[in-house]
């Protein structure tokens, strides 16, 4: 069983619509991260956090430790929201475990 | 601007031959990593670096060599004793010594094809 899974894998979604991408983890953790991955490759930290909500524009991400689970939202989504989106916990050993991703397709 | 710079972004090899992929970084960090990304998988961790002249095999270091002479530099040396070399390789950076607790910085990666 992988220590982090993502669902969907997959996620197409129309112009406008509220999208949830989820996470679970096996491991104890000190935080968690979410990365959006556009399709050139390159790799942005969207969130680190280890507990509680954060917000930044039109994106949230949530973490509830008790369930070893994390979701990131995107409101009012966009075509430029199309990308990959990965979640990555810190593990026992100390570095990152890496979720498989979640590919997004906003259609205008 | 600050960043990461990885160099080059497509690199073709023969087999049999090392590469160096490179990686400079201007945001002061002291910890570096190299991870590498297969279709179908999550980034696996090659090496990382915490300190300068430091450095510690990750989850998949056989077949791969680093150095840190400097703090803004990390290269990768692919060499050809790694079995599947080809892939997309991703360096990244971040302030704290655990790359858990700080905010990773990632380069645009190097798509290294080996034939």
């Amino acid at each position: 069983k992988n220590e982090v899974e993502q669902s969907p894998q997959n996620l197409t979604a129309q112009e406008g619509e509220f999208i949830t991408i989820n996470c679970s983890y096996s491991v104890g953790i000190s935080a968690l991260h979410w990365l959006q991955q556009h399709p050139g490759g390159g790799i942005v930290s969207l969130f680190m956090l280890s507990s509680g909500k954060k917000k930044h524009g039109r994106l949230i991400a949530t973490i509830n430790i008790q369930e070893k689970h994390s979701s990131l939202h995107i409101t009012a989504s966009h075509p430029r929201d199309s990308a990959v989106y990965i979640c990555a916990v810190g593990g026992s050993q100390g570095n990152l475990i890496f979720g498989k991703g979640t590919k997004l397709s906003v259609k205008p | 601007d600050g960043g990461i710079t990885q160099s080059p972004k497509y690199l073709f090899r023969k087999e049999g031959q090392n590469v160096t992929l490179s990686c400079e970084q201007n945001l002061n960090h002291d910890a570096m990593y190299w991870y590498r990304q297969d279709p179908g998988q999550g980034l696996r961790l090659i090496y990382y670096s915490q300190i300068v002249n430091d450095f510690q095999k990750g989850d998949i270091a056989e077949g791969y060599s680093v150095s840190r002479e400097k703090k803004e530099s990390f290269p990768l040396t692919v060499t050809s004793a790694q079995k599947n070399p080809t892939a997309f390789y991703l360096c990244a950076s971040s302030m704290g010594h655990r790359s858990y607790n700080s905010p990773l910085h990632f380069g645009n990666g190097t798509r290294l094809t080996v034939t």
